[in-house]
């Protein structure tokens, strides 16, 4: 069974605190995603990567940084944490070159409140 | 900007009855176009996809058309159950960003009985 995890449910932070979001899959998958979720904004692409070491930004990566050393594992990084971060956190992988470029696999996502 | 778009917010279905959950895109350059079910405390789910070069591609259920004509896309689900509950996202791939995958502002579809 093809799993993406994600390694916090729930993560309260500070102000200012340096943040990690980790996400790991483990179906080999190329490209891996970050999203938020908002409440009425959906699902935003904060940052995606489609191989080791690659990074392409989203439509909102300010205030965020991300690492992909490794193809099974993409980390999201709050450099200074700020309430307006206080979100839902959405992983995603896909791997396009099994001709299945639409199907992505979402983890259980990680709810983040900054105080 | 480009983006991905749905017409409803929130969809009541009475049980039994086809549901039919629409999408405008502005960007003709996608490759996929892809419907995900979200329940709540869940990730996003797959259902169905459909290249750009298609305009009608059928699931178990599921129906998704695609009329590139008036960059629409719309889902339809037969004989909606309880289970169908959920908020329904459409999304596009653009190969030739990467694979980048953009998701809509989602549709909560809510089954009657």
């Amino acid at each position: 069974d093809v799993k993406v995890t994600q390694s916090s449910r729930y993560l309260v932070k500070r102000t200012g605190e340096k943040v990690f979001l980790e996400c790991v899959q483990d179906m080999d998958h190329e490209n891996m995603f970050w999203y938020r979720q908002d409440p009425g904004l959906g699902l935003r692409l904060i940052y995606f990567s489609y191989d080791v070491k690659m990074k392409e930004k989203g439509d909102i990566p300010e205030g965020y940084s991300v690492s992909r050393e490794k193809k099974e594992r993409f980390s999201l990084i709050l450099e200074s944490a700020s309430t307006n971060q206080t979100s839902m956190y959405l992983c995603a992988s896909s791997s396009p070159t099994t001709g299945q470029g639409g199907k992505a696999y979402f983890g259980p996502g990680t709810r983040l409140t900054v105080t | 900007g480009e983006s991905v778009g749905l017409h409803l917010p929130t969809l009541s279905v009475q049980e039994g009855d086809n549901s039919i959950i629409n999408c405008a895109y502005s960007n003709s350059a996608s490759d996929y176009f892809i419907w995900y079910k979200q329940e709540s405390g869940k990730g996003p789910q797959f259902i169905i996809d459909i290249r750009s070069n298609m305009d009608k591609r059928q699931g178990q259920r599921v129906t998704v058309l695609l009329n590139k004509t008036v960059k629409h896309l719309s889902l339809q689900i037969a004989a909606t159950q309880p289970g169908d509950s959920a908020v329904y996202f459409c999304a596009e791939i653009r190969q030739a960003a990467g694979n980048k995958l953009t998701f809509g502002g989602g549709t909560r579809v809510l089954v009657k009985p």
